[in-house]
């Protein structure tokens, strides 16, 4: 099993420039979620889907959109990037029911010049 | 708002020494994790704490929860160089909704 796989691994954006974030899990779990991770801050949750066909908001959603494809996919898109949004973004999976332990993908290091 | 704190932020120890790392959180929960993450790496699950009291070890890295003190620990035994890494507890309060994170350890083990 390849676990959380994201795509791609590093991208530059200059400011106003749209792009879209990959995630696929094949370990047949229910929810995924969207992070972004900034130096000294933790990760802050931006988007979640607890299951296939619903999207929630996290903690810091603007700027953001994202879309559960299917169970397996769930992308992230950035509409105009912003410096603001220069981060290393995880997508993470869990299983609904028992632990609720999250899978964490490999990360996007985004930086947005 | 549920606020996790996590003391110390940074940590510089010699190997063969013991530490513990503190994780208090402000809302009840009974789920409390713990991830390792290696410079330019992902997060690696390494322990999954679900009740009041509970206790796991793995090597030389031992954490446990008190619900009612919503407090978690994790301690570091005989310290080696292998440990150096950021740590991070995280806190569940809807049933997996969402993980609440501490802003981590950064943990450097020296000779």
């Amino acid at each position: 099993n390849a676990g959380v796989t994201q795509t791609p691994k590093f991208q530059v954006l200059k400011t106003g420039q749209s792009m879209t974030l990959q995630c696929a899990q094949d370990m047949n779990h229910n929810s995924m979620y969207w992070y972004r991770q900034d130096p000294g801050m933790g990760l802050r949750l931006i988007y979640y889907s607890a299951s296939e066909g619903t999207t929630d908001k996290g903690e810091v959603p603007n700027g953001y959109n994202v879309s559960r494809l299917n169970k397996r996919e769930f992308s992230l898109r950035l509409e105009s990037a912003a410096p603001s949004q220069t981060s290393v973004y995880f997508c993470a999976s869990s299983r609904r029911g028992g632990l609720y332990e999250q899978y964490f993908g490999p990360g996007t290091r985004l930086t947005v010049t | 708002e549920l606020k996790v704190e996590q003391n110390p932020l940074f940590l510089s120890m010699q190997e063969g020494k013991n530490y513990t790392i503190y994780c208090n959180y402000s809302t009840t929960s009974d789920r409390l994790y713990w991830y390792r993450q290696d410079p330019g790496k992902s997060l690696e699950s390494l322990f999954v704490l679900l009740s009041n009291g509970a206790v796991k070890q793995e090597g030389r890295l031992m954490a446990s929860l008190d619900t009612k003190a919503r407090l978690s620990t994790l301690h570091i035994t005989a310290a080696v160089h292998d440990l150096s890494a950021t740590y991070f507890c995280a806190v569940d309060i809807d049933s997996g909704y969402a993980l609440n994170f501490g802003k981590g350890t950064s943990l450097l083990v020296t000779p």
